[in-house]
């Protein structure tokens, strides 16, 4: 059973682009949606939660399709500094106390 | 910013041998969790932890595994009898409020030979 799904990779985009990963979860009593990111043998930080009507931090674009069940992140003007791993993150309204399920992440590489 | 701090940052150990992992969580949070990550693979749960007591565990979180909240700060995994497949990153994790983001801490990689 595959929880979260997301395209693996590699983004390849050039400083400045704008870039849009993809998500799509299989329970649809999912209940809190997140996008973390990992840098390479590091720890997943917290990039932005995702609400239903949708949210945007500086950049960083979340939307979220509960009828889809369908997770997107939207990075405009990309930075060298975005380069890493995107995890799409879920929690399941039966969860006790938010068990998360991670996607395999996406990853992106901006080149000067 | 307050993390959460994990020791040791790498054990290397003898397939058989205990492991024990530290974490210390955020200091005014009260949900705990333990994640791995197997190299190239994705962060799975294990198991999360409240009021000093288990509340989910995954189906890696079989009887070899253990967790423990010893005094008010440390939150530690043990692995009894360590196998070559529990080689993997473990991440420790804490809430404030439950349903709330979780913050990692930055791992112990765990080596098993």
């Amino acid at each position: 059973r595959k929880e979260v799904e997301q395209d693996p990779g590699p983004f390849n985009v050039p400083e400045g682009a704008t870039v849009a990963f993809n998500c799509t979860y299989s329970n649809s009593a999912s209940q809190s949606f997140f996008w973390y990111r990992q840098d390479c043998r590091k720890e997943p930080k917290l990039l932005m939660s995702v609400y239903s009507s949708g949210n945007e931090d500086g950049r960083f674009t979340a939307q979220l399709n509960r009828a889809s069940q369908y997770i997107s992140l939207l990075i405009r003007d990309s930075k060298l500094s975005d380069s890493a791993t995107y995890l799409c993150v879920v929690v399941d309204r039966g969860s006790t106390l938010g068990r998360l399920y991670f996607g395999r992440g996406t990853q992106l590489t901006v080149w000067p | 910013e307050p993390e959460v701090t994990q020791t040791p940052s790498h054990q290397v150990t003898q397939m058989g041998q205990e492991v024990i992992l530290r974490c210390v969580p955020i200091s005014n949070h009260l949900y705990f969790y333990w994640y791995r990550q197997i190299l190239g693979q994705k962060v799975e749960f294990l198991v999360s932890f409240y009021n000093n007591e288990i509340s989910e565990k995954s189906e890696i979180f079989d009887d070899q595994f253990s967790v423990e909240r010893p005094d008010g700060s440390n939150f530690t995994l043990k692995i009894r009898s360590t196998k070559l497949e529990d080689s993997a990153m473990y991440f420790c994790a804490s809430s404030e409020v439950e349903g709330q983001p979780q913050h990692f801490g930055d791992g112990t990689r765990l080596s098993i030979l």
